[in-house]
């Protein structure tokens, strides 16, 4: 199992450019998650999803968009990048048995480093 | 809101020794987890260990072991032996259970002395 995968590992945008960072996992996880790192802080929950077309918002969801059309895949999209935007991004999932109130563990992709120029 | 605080931005021990990382959260709940992840200069993140609140016994992995007090909103994360390759950052993190994610606090920088 390659576990949770994130492409691209580095970008550098421009103020308004848009971009999808692209999350994979093949552990058949339902529970997927995304988050972002600032300098010197811990990890802030931008979007979670807990099965294929079901998404909610986080802590810190304004200026981002997510889907989920497969168990697989949860794209984050920036559609008008601003510097506030510049941070750590990292995806995560779990698995969450049905009808059980408990959470597993999180397992997080290697993260994408993103700069707004 | 739960909240998770983490007093200690920079820690330091020299190799072998035990070091204490203090952790303090607050909740409402009754029913939680807890976790400590390991973020090394690679920036993975790594899961240390993670404790069930309606569990009494306190959690332990290897050299890694926790003292949680539940009634303090307390949770310590200690490591024994330390070694270079624990050099890194460590988190604490809440999760409340089911889909909403976890709340982190804002690490501690361990550094480990040869």
């Amino acid at each position: 199992n390659a576990g949770v995968t994130q492409t691209p590992k580095f970008r550098i945008l421009k103020i308004g450019q848009s971009m999808t960072l692209q999350c994979t996992q093949d552990m058949n996880h339902n529970y997927m998650y995304w988050y972002r790192q600032d300098p010197g802080m811990g990890l802030k929950l931008i979007y979670y999803s807990v099965g294929a077309g079901i998404t909610d918002k986080g802590e810190v969801p304004n200026g981002y968009n997510v889907s989920r059309s497969t168990t697989e895949d949860f794209p984050l999209r920036l559609e008008l990048a601003a510097p506030s935007q510049t941070s750590v991004y990292f995806c995560a999932s779990s698995y969450a048995r049905p009808q059980v109130t408990s959470t597993d563990t999180q397992y997080f992709g290697p993260g994408t480093r993103l700069t707004v120029l | 809101a739960q909240t998770v605080t983490q007093s200690q931005p920079e820690m330091s021990v020299q190799e072998a020794e035990t070091v204490t990382l203090s952790c303090t959260y607050d909740t409402s709940e009754s029913d939680y987890y807890l976790f400590w992840y390991k973020q090394p200069p690679s920036r993975q993140m790594i899961l240390v260990i993670r404790q069930e609140a309606y569990k009494q016994q306190n959690a332990t992995e290897n050299r890694f072991s926790v003292n949680f007090q539940k009634a303090a909103k307390s949770f310590s994360l200690k490591i024994s032996d330390s070694q270079l390759g624990d050099a890194a950052m460590y988190f604490c993190a809440y999760s409340g259970g089911g889909a909403d994610g976890l709340t982190f606090g804002k690490g501690t920088h361990l550094i480990i002395q040869p």
